[in-house]
């Protein structure tokens, strides 16, 4: 069964110091893995996908992820923060093997960025 | 180009009522997606719909059931409500093929509150 862990519930860094927001997934076939930010009483918004191809992929707003297939990780990482980053974070997976477009999600990191 | 669109955003019912709620997805998209999300439970997968068919579901209960129309927009209905229904229903579309690649856009999502 596909799955996704986000070890960390919160993450807090300092305005100008980089960031990470740490994600794991388990699939039985290829991996097709997203990131999305949530804004207080928002929907999700897209910030990156890795498909296939170079490990590291960058997306909006200065963001980027790593896939790491032998650690099976997508960590999320931008080099300096803004305070307007904080917001909840969610990686999501799906399986090459399924049919459609179902993402399974991961539980949510709360990035705090203070200034 | 106009994104995914939902109504309403608020709704507040009462324990056994029925509800309904509506998405338009982003022109041209033929996949629609429902999750919920709980504090508890995170985000969930519903159902998906693509070309007036459900093409997966979710773990859901019989008494959540959705529907999808010619011109895309589908409609989410949860009958006999229970307190823990109590949710944000988010709806999220995508191109024209319902691939596993593909980006899954979020509409702003309904908040459901069951009295």
């Amino acid at each position: 069964a596909q799955s996704v862990a986000q070890p960390e519930d919160q993450v807090n860094v300092a305005e100008g110091n980089p960031l990470t927001v740490k994600c794991t997934y388990s699939v039985s076939g290829n991996p097709y893995l997203f990131w999305y930010v949530q804004y207080p009483n928002r929907g999700l918004q897209f910030l990156l996908k890795y498909i296939t191809g170079d490990n590291l992929v960058k997306g909006s707003y200065g963001f980027e992820a790593e896939f790491n297939k032998s650690q099976t990780s997508f960590h999320l990482k931008k080099p300096s923060a803004l305070v307007s980053d904080s917001a909840l974070y969610f990686c999501a997976v799906r399986d090459s093997h399924q049919a459609g477009t179902a993402l399974i999600f991961g539980k949510g990191t709360t990035l705090s960025v203070s200034s | 180009k106009a994104g995914v669109t939902q109504t309403p955003r608020y709704l507040i019912k009462t324990r056994g009522q029925q509800v309904t709620l509506s998405c338009s997805p982003i022109s041209g998209h033929r996949s629609v997606s429902w999750y919920q999300q709980t504090p508890g439970q995170g985000l969930q997968f519903l159902f998906e719909y693509f070309s007036e068919t459900q093409r997966n579901k979710g773990n859901f209960p019989g008494r959540f059931s959705g529907r999808q129309f010619s011109n895309s927009r589908s409609e989410m209905n949860v009958s006999t409500l229970e307190l823990g229904d109590s949710a944000l229903y988010l709806c999220a579309s995508s191109g024209l093929a319902s691939q596993s690649t593909e980006t899954q856009y979020f509409g702003p999502g309904t908040r459901l509150l069951v009295l």
